[in-house]
């Protein structure tokens, strides 16, 4: 069946760069999104990907997809304290469901 | 905008009573919504799929006579856990989708069930 993974934890430092890295299975996937959790919360939308693309920026947010080896990135430029969270990447199966992975706990230091 | 919404946001029940959830999109027209458990430090589990005026469509697994799902009206969906047990005290989450902008679903800020 389908897969998503991601490594489970990164720290960085305030003002650095974050990269989320996640890989899946499914090369049908239509769309690939990024969602964030905050502890004792809901999932916010952050951004997505048509699997067309390669690149979409949104402000601070970058996201890379390699098709090829079915790899997403999320980049967090400048990254801030409140960035601190839970991201989980989710691609749109065949049937429409979304399959997430276990989700990456970003850490941000000061 | 798309905003959705769950009540209550925590509950605690004791063994054997029955708990309902709702589900509500604000600003928008759900005609699917979703329901999904999570445990502590794990991802999502989709429990159910529901469409607007249909039975749910439950996942491997998932018991349809313990949790009940109801998509009476574009706005509402409610999930019922009955006769509720401590296993299962989880975070439960629902997401509406309004089946335009690339079906993107948006999720509410879920429901915490504590079950004595």
């Amino acid at each position: 069946g389908e897969d998503v993974e991601q490594s489970l934890f990164l720290s960085v430092r305030e003002g650095d760069s974050s990269v989320i890295n996640c890989t899946y299975t499914d090369s049908s996937s239509t769309y690939l999104y990024w969602y964030k959790q905050e502890p004792g919360a809901g999932l916010q939308l952050l951004t997505y990907i048509f699997s067309n693309m390669d690149m979409k920026q949104d402000q601070r947010l970058t996201v890379l997809l390699n098709k090829k080896d079915k790899h997403l990135s999320l980049r967090i430029a400048d990254t801030q304290t409140g960035d601190s969270a839970i991201y989980f990447c989710a691609e749109k199966d065949q049937g429409g469901k979304l399959i997430f992975g276990q989700g990456t706990e970003l850490s941000v230091k000061p | 905008g798309a905003v959705v919404s769950q009540h209550p946001s925590w509950v605690i029940c004791k063994s054997g009573t029955s708990v309902k959830i709702e589900c509500r999109s604000l600003d928008f027209q759900a005609t699917t919504m979703f329901w999904y458990r999570q445990f502590p430090k794990q991802s999502l589990m989709l429990m159910a799929t529901s469409n607007e005026g249909s039975k749910a469509t439950y996942e491997q697994g998932v018991e349809k006579d313990k949790f009940l799902i109801n998509h009476a009206s574009l706005t509402l969906s409610t999930l019922t856990v009955t006769s509720a047990h401590p296993e299962d005290s989880s975070f439960y989450i629902c997401s509406a989708s309004d089946g335009r902008v690339q079906e993107t679903q948006y999720f509410g800020p879920g429901t915490r069930l504590l079950v004595l």
